[in-house]
């Protein structure tokens, strides 16, 4: 089956600091993969995804690459704001089906 | 454009009462999904629907949890008996297609049992 491991929290940086979340799958198939972002309060958004080996995808300054030889999708930031505090989930999907598949999440926590 | 809603966005009920969760998925949206989100178990997919297709149920935990979803559009999802375990957010969210379209989440239902 698909599984989802993902770095346990809660990660605190001071604002500016570079961010790693560290993603790794197990995947029946080939997948696609994708991190969510729940902001205080708030749904599951998008951030970020990528579908196929050496993609990159990125959006607000966050960007994660689809590395399959270690079957890895860590998300980065060079320089965090306050305003990122939030969870993040490492998700993925295979085939057809879409269901999503989540990790545990991260709760990333940006002190000024 | 509208986003995906659901309601309540909280419900206390009592233990073996059964309670129905809507969501309104994004006018034109085929795919349509139920999560559930708990301190115990993280994000859990449900069930999923899919245009005239039958649901991918696979999800479900118990033959107390049933869905639908009627002309294509609104879902409810059911629970009968309702336990504390069920305790959780329900998130709903829909997609244009199955597939790697990008799922939009509703903003959950709180589902709290005493």
């Amino acid at each position: 089956g698909n599984s989802v491991t993902q770095m346990e929290g809660p990660v605190t940086l001071s604002e500016e600091a570079f961010l790693t979340i560290n993603c790794t799958y197990t995947a029946t198939g080939y997948p696609s993969l994708f991190w969510y972002v729940q902001y205080p309060g708030e749904g599951l958004q998008l951030l970020l995804k990528a579908t196929k080996a050496d993609d990159k995808g990125s959006n607000k300054g966050f960007e994660a690459t689809y590395r399959k030889e270690t079957t890895s999708f860590h998300l980065e930031k060079g320089s965090v704001q306050v305003s990122d505090s939030a969870v993040y989930f490492c998700a993925l999907v295979t085939g057809t089906a879409s269901k999503l598949t989540f990790g545990t999440g991260t709760r990333l926590q940006v002190t000024l | 454009g509208a986003g995906v809603s659901q309601s309540p966005s909280n419900k206390v009920t009592e233990k073996g009462k059964d309670v129905e969760l809507r969501c309104d998925p994004i006018s034109g949206h085929t795919a349509l999904y139920w999560y559930r989100q708990s301190l115990g178990q993280g994000l859990e997919f449900l069930i999923y629907f899919q245009g005239n297709s039958a649901p991918d149920k696979s999800g479900l935990p118990s033959d107390r949890f049933s869905a639908e979803r009627t002309g294509g559009s609104v879902s409810t999802l059911t629970i009968q008996r309702t336990q504390q375990e069920d305790s959780a957010v329900y998130l709903c969210a829909s997609s244009l297609e199955t597939g790697n379209y990008e799922q939009y989440f509703g903003p959950g239902t709180r589902l709290t049992v005493t």
